[in-house]
């Protein structure tokens, strides 16, 4: 148990939808990390936070947000979804930024599994 | 630009065979960081290994080994006398001074099948 939570476990919607994924971090943990983990494009970053700030973005969709909350919870909402939006949706933490003399290990949390019909 | 690659995409082996899985690697960066994640079939990612760029010392532990070689932009895994339990999918992955903020850049895995 790698002590990051997701929830839920399992999302079946349909297209056109909007879900929110909610992450809670390790304790200590002040960045999270959103991955997304699908067939076609394997494990992709999207976005991180570190402390309530938007700190990175990689290839997030313009229908996608998140926000990281004052008790460092992280959601991810995702909007508009179509078929290719399933995925495993993967939330992650690790100590620090990430920056200075050494990168923190991110500990993944269990994901959650998006199934759009 | 940063880049994994695992050109193993599956392996095979019988139990108490050693198996490496390759990963190489591409940035431009000097600093940069190098990780393994096994992901069993249970779906979690776990993680293995961290190594900086300025180690090039190979690591040991229990039946796990990894070879870190700066010339050959490698970071191997080794795995001796393999186990059912080791079958899971390993993921190498890079982070690196210029990548998007500190994520893991991941390679595509290598899914490592260990029969009895």
């Amino acid at each position: 148990d790698s002590g990051v939570t997701q929830t839920p476990k399992h999302l079946i919607t349909a297209t056109g939808q909007r879900v929110t994924l909610r992450c809670s971090p390790r304790s200590g943990d002040l960045s999270v990390y959103w991955y997304q983990q699908s067939l076609d494009q394997g494990l992709q970053f999207l976005i991180q936070y570190y402390n309530g700030e938007e700190r990175a973005k990689g290839n997030i969709l313009e229908r996608f947000s998140a926000q990281q909350f004052p008790d460092l919870h992280s959601e991810l909402n995702l909007s508009s979804l179509e078929l290719g939006d399933s995925a495993l949706y993967f939330c992650a933490s690790s100590v620090a930024e990430g920056g200075g003399s050494s990168y923190n290990e991110q500990f993944f949390g269990p994901g959650t599994r998006l199934t759009v019909l | 630009a940063q880049k994994v690659t695992q050109a193993q995409t599956e392996i095979s082996v019988v139990e108490k065979e050693d198996v490496t899985l390759d990963c190489v690697y591409e940035t431009r960066d000097t600093t940069y960081y190098l990780f393994w994640y096994k992901q069993p079939p249970s779906g979690e990612l776990v993680f293995l290994i961290r190594r900086n760029s300025f180690d090039e010392q190979n690591e040991i532990s229990g039946r796990y080994s990894w070879n870190f070689q700066k010339s050959t932009s490698s970071f191997n895994f080794t795995i001796t006398a393999s186990q059912v339990v080791d079958s899971a999918v390993y993921f190498c992955a890079l982070i690196s001074n210029s990548n998007s903020g500190y994520a893991l850049n991941f390679g595509k895995g290598t899914s490592l099948l260990v029969t009895p």
